[in-house]
């Protein structure tokens, strides 16, 4: 079964460092998405990606934030200058009729 | 605007019990909804999903109906297993944007 890749499962930072968190989407979808979950809350939208541009994002997702194709399968999203606040697990997910999460990358920001 | 409202939880049941989450929506227009799934350590999965209204969503002994007159989508299992341990999300999609309830943590206990 096709699957959603992210890269790394894990990664801890020091705030106003820079992140970038990787996804390989299902090859044939077209629109892909960043969710994030902070720990014991509810999953929130952040952007969705269709024709190599931002078709949508939410109020979360500001200056600090930035998506990328950069090679037509990887799927980057950018955290410029992380903050303490953005501590969350962050999926990466995938459409072509259903939504298709990866496993998810847990950040942590020290 | 669009909203999933679901029974918090945690939810703790003993194996064969009857399982009942209650999931409302709130939506314009005419809404796909979704129950995902999350094991512990892992991503969310899609679980079922119905369409339209009166279209029921089975999935691995889960059912949902999709309730147009009561804006719900409740998910049920008439004999949980241990294995069910997990937290489910009620989903609708409205476009190509998905919108998530809180989750609600269910663990079953021999």
């Amino acid at each position: 079964e096709p699957e959603v890749t992210q890269t790394p499962s894990h990664q801890v930072t020091q705030m106003g460092q820079e992140v970038i968190l990787r996804c390989v989407p299902i090859s044939n979808h077209l629109y892909f998405y960043w969710y994030r979950q902070i720990l014991g809350q509810k999953v929130e939208f952040l952007v969705s990606f269709y024709n190599n541009e931002i078709s949508e994002k939410s109020e979360i997702f500001d200056d600090q934030f930035s998506v990328e194709r950069p090679d037509g399968s990887n799927f980057t999203l950018k955290i410029r200058s992380t903050k303490l606040e953005d501590s969350a697990m962050y999926f990466c997910a995938s459409t072509g009729g259903e939504q298709y999460f990866g496993p998810g990358t847990r950040l942590t920001v020290t | 605007g669009n909203s999933v409202t679901q029974m918090e939880g945690p939810v703790t049941l003993s194996e064969e019990a009857f399982l009942t989450i209650n999931c409302t929506y709130t939506a314009t227009g005419y809404p796909s909804l979704f129950w995902y799934v999350q094991y512990p350590g892992e991503g969310l999965q899609l679980l079922l999903k119905a369409t339209k209204a009166d279209d029921k969503g089975s999935n691995k002994g889960f059912e949902a109906t999709y309730r147009k007159e009561t804006t719900s989508f409740h998910l049920e299992k008439g004999s949980v297993q241990v294995s069910d341990s997990a937290v489910y999300f009620c989903a609708l999609r409205a476009g190509n944007q998905f919108y998530f309830g809180t989750g609600t943590s269910l663990t079953v206990i021999p």
